[in-house]
């Protein structure tokens, strides 16, 4: 049963456009989610998180939106850039914060 | 810092044979992660360190799979006989604090191949 679903394998956006990757979870213990970020042939790196009691976080081009009620949230990309390109994997984690567990991954392609 | 190191880079085995990865996490980090990447199923925990100690390896797909960290420099995660639906590319991951409170440092990975 998988508890964190990023339920679209690939998205395509044009270069300066925003791309939106979406992820719902299961579990409401959930208090703490991230997003890595995916290149070929290297480990997934940290791109941003946010805690349950936010509903937003901002960081430069990279916002992720927290909707506790559907259980959704949301990584936004404004604007696209082709270095975007990549897979990226959202996260989540319960209070005691020793499990993350991960979606199966958003493949992104930005075209130039 | 090197970050996060895990040897080989590739493996190609054959089915039935020992297959034994290699990981040296980020120095002072007291927690290490390994974890699986297959199309199916993403990216799967197998099993979690703190301080050297096996906290939690119930994403241990069976008894063929083992981790051991015989100290804060050094993991192993080992198969043994292969199979082919083994074929994954495994990543070690280390971080200061519980995870999901921080980021974690991964590896680039081992992309195993079993024939």
């Amino acid at each position: 049963d998988q508890q964190v679903k990023q339920n679209s394998p690939s998205l395509s956006v044009q270069e300066g456009r925003i791309s939106i990757l979406n992820c719902d979870y299961t579990n409401s213990m959930f208090d703490y989610f991230l997003w890595y970020k995916k290149y070929p042939a290297e480990g997934p790196t940290f791109l941003i998180s946010i805690s349950s009691i936010k509903d937003k976080n901002e960081d430069g081009r990279f916002t992720v939106f927290l909707n506790k009620s559907a259980k959704h949230l949301s990584l936004h990309i404004v604007p696209s850039q082709p270095g975007d390109s990549a897979v990226y994997f959202c996260a989540a984690s319960d209070p005691g914060g020793f499990k993350t567990i991960f979606g199966a991954g958003t493949r992104l392609f930005v075209k130039a | 810092d090197a970050g996060v190191i895990q040897s080989p880079r590739h493996e190609v085995t054959e089915m039935g044979q020992e297959v034994t990865l290699r990981c040296k996490p980020i120095s002072g980090h007291d927690y290490l992660f390994w974890y699986r990447q297959t199309m199916m199923r993403g990216l799967e925990l197998l099993i979690y360190f703190n301080n050297n100690v096996p906290i939690d390896d119930s994403g241990m797909p069976e008894d063929r799979f083992s981790a051991k960290m015989p100290n804060a420099s050094f993991s192993t995660l080992k198969i043994q006989p292969s199979e082919p639906r083994d074929s994954a590319v495994y990543f070690c991951a280390s971080s200061r604090t519980p995870q999901g409170r921080n980021e974690q440092f991964f590896g680039p990975g081992t992309r195993l191949t079993v024939l």
